[in-house]
Order: structure tokens, then sequence, then C-alpha cells
């Protein structure tokens, strides 16, 4: 399978703590998004990469989260001193430059006890 | 003002039905124009994308885009039990982010 991955698929983590997910995205994607979702809520851009270059951040991201793309294939998301209103489905998808049409990975649900 | 609104239902209709899905957005600049079926706990599929006005055709889906009045359709045909998801909208521009509806939550009754 080609698709977009991401890992791990659910984590559950107590107020306070650190958590990190990846995403993988499809192999010739030169584009790779974030988003978070909540309960009845359409995704959320979070912020993107092109290649290794973080080129847009939401004002959503707080000092709390960072992202990386170091060599330009996969990227990760980290939350620091993780709060409850963390918790929500953090999606990653991909695209081509142009067409920027994104493919969504399955997601990672964060639940913050 | 919202740069993407979409009725978010819930949508119950029996199988056979023809099923409209709506969006109005609020930037004339948006050129990008996607559907996005999620089934619960999912990440969001591609159903259709478009980059122009009219109509694009793809099986039982039809995407239309009125650039003119800022809206956008999906239109399911002969409708049916696996198309019971929720259905979002993406609008955007190349380069830039893009904004998704909160969603329209569909049920399709055998």
């Amino acid at each position: 399978d080609t698709g977009v991955s991401q890992d791990p698929r659910h984590k559950i983590t107590k107020r306070g703590q650190n958590v990190t997910f990846r995403c993988d995205p499809i192999s010739e994607h030169n584009r790779l998004y974030w988003y978070r979702q909540t309960l009845g809520q359409g995704p959320e851009f979070l912020t993107y990469f092109q290649n290794e270059a973080q080129l847009e951040k939401s004002r959503l991201l707080s000092d709390r989260f960072s992202a990386e793309r170091p060599k330009g294939s996969f990227s990760t998301l980290e939350i620091q001193r993780t709060e409850q209103g963390d918790s929500a489905m953090y999606l990653c998808a991909s695209s081509l430059v142009p067409s920027d049409t994104q493919y969504f990975g399955p997601g990672t649900r964060l639940t913050v006890l | 003002q919202k740069e993407v609104e979409q009725d978010p239902g819930p949508l119950s209709v029996p199988e056979g039905a023809i099923v409209s899905l709506n969006c109005t957005y609020s930037n004339s600049a948006f050129q990008y124009f996607m559907w996005y079926r999620q089934y619960s706990r999912k990440g969001p599929e591609l159903l259709m994308y478009t980059y122009s006005s009219g109509n694009k055709e793809d099986g039982r889906f039809t995407a239309q885009v009125d650039k003119s009045s800022k809206y956008i359709s999906l239109f399911i045909r002969d409708s049916q039990p696996s198309d019971s998801a929720t259905y979002l909208c993406a609008i955007g521009s190349a380069g830039n982010q893009f904004y998704f509806g909160t969603g329209t939550s569909l049920t399709v009754i055998p």
C-alpha cells in the first residue's frame, strides 16, 4: 500500500506528558500537511511543509506544538505538556505540487486524561 | 464570516435516492474544490476534485462548482447504504491552506 501512513493510530496520555506522532506521506509527494479534527468538526489546518521547509503555521499551533520534516520525507508532530483540550484526531495529508490534491492518512487519535 | 460553510445535516434518505450536498465559500480567489468522504474514526477519503466552474462526473457522483455564486455541490445518484458517511467539502488555493466545511452526515436507509 503506497498511501499516507500515520503512527501510532491511538495514543492515550496523561495531562502534562509529551507526545510525538509520525506521518509517512505518499513517496513522491512534496507537500505534507497536518490537521486537527475534533468531533463534529471538519479538519482544521495546523501547518504544512514543502519538502523540508515549513511554509505556513496556523495560529492554532501554540508554542507547545512543533512539527518537523527533516529530510523532506516523513514528518513528526510533537505536543509538549499536553492538555485535555489537545484530545482530537491528528490527520496528516500529502500532495504533489502543482495539483495540491491532498490525500489523507488514517489519523492518530489522541486522548489526554 | 467563516471561509467555508456547510450544512451539517444530518441527512437521512432511502436507498436509491438522489442526494445533494452543498457548501458556500467567501473568498473568490479560491480555485481548488474537493469533496471527501469520512467514515467514523477514519481519515477523509478523496472523492472528487475540480479546479473550474461547471460539472465533473465520476460514476454515481457529480461535483458542481458555481464560482459566480461561490457555491459548490456534490450529487450522489442511486444512493447506497455504503454511502452512509460524513461528507466534507474542502476549498482553497494552490500554495495556501485549504479550508474544510464541518461535514454533512448522511445515512442511506435500505
